[in-house]
């Protein structure tokens, strides 16, 4: 069974802070993507990275996909009280087709 | 264009009934998974459709079960309801290469 784990499970800080998300397996990922989950909602896909140490910019949101892929990061720069959400990696095995393993999640806050 | 639905956006059964919950994918897209979300498990896959085919399925019980028709409609029934079956149930749909557009989801409540 493949596992994903984030951290941190929560994050609460201030309106203008950067913040990193972790996204670690000890299982090698085809791809990975980034999900943002809303209250009530669906998860909205923000970035898929495909190729190990691949590094996308999303405005001030930056992926980064492991050498190895197995680990990805998440980094928000100046962040804004819209960025609240819960932030979820998913990885795709080779072996797996298009099912994905998910993480726990991060739940963001960012206050005023 | 329009997204994935899924209906019904609430639910509440009573333990033993079955339920059936039903989702709408982007047209053009043949692929639909199905997940339920937990605050402690998190997303855990159920399974998925293509061309009216299970591809994949996940570790859940056989009182789980899907479909899809040839339209790439795809129903998910879930039968003699449990408590521990209360959540939130999102169902996908993709294309080859494409990541996961979600519906908003179906939240069950057993009772």
């Amino acid at each position: 069974t493949q596992l994903l784990e984030q951290s941190p499970q929560f994050l609460s800080i201030q309106e203008g802070e950067n913040l990193t998300v972790y996204c670690n397996s000890s299982s090698v990922f085809s791809s990975l993507q980034w999900y943002r989950q809303e209250p009530g909602e669906g998860p909205v896909l923000l970035v898929t990275v495909v190729t190990g140490g691949e590094v996308k910019k999303l405005k001030r949101l930056t992926f980064q996909f492991g050498d190895a892929r197995k680990d990805s990061s998440l980094h928000i720069t100046a962040a804004q009280t819209g960025d609240t959400g819960l932030y979820l990696c998913a990885g795709a095995a080779v072996t797996s087709g298009s099912r994905l393993t998910f993480g726990e999640g991060t739940q963001l806050t960012v206050n005023p | 264009k329009a997204g994935v639905t899924q209906t019904p956006r609430y639910l509440i059964k009573t333990r033993g009934q079955q339920v059936t919950l039903s989702c709408s994918p982007i047209s053009g897209h043949r692929s639909v998974s199905w997940y339920q979300q937990t605050p402690g498990q998190g997303l855990q896959f159920l399974f998925e459709y293509f061309s009216e085919t299970q591809r994949n399925k996940g570790n859940f019980p056989g009182r789980f079960s899907g479909r899809q028709f040839s339209n790439s409609r795809s129903e998910m029934n879930v039968s003699t309801l449990e408590l521990g079956d209360s959540a939130l149930y999102l169902c996908a749909s993709s294309k080859r290469g494409h990541g996961y557009t979600f519906g908003s989801g179906t939240r069950l409540t057993v009772v």
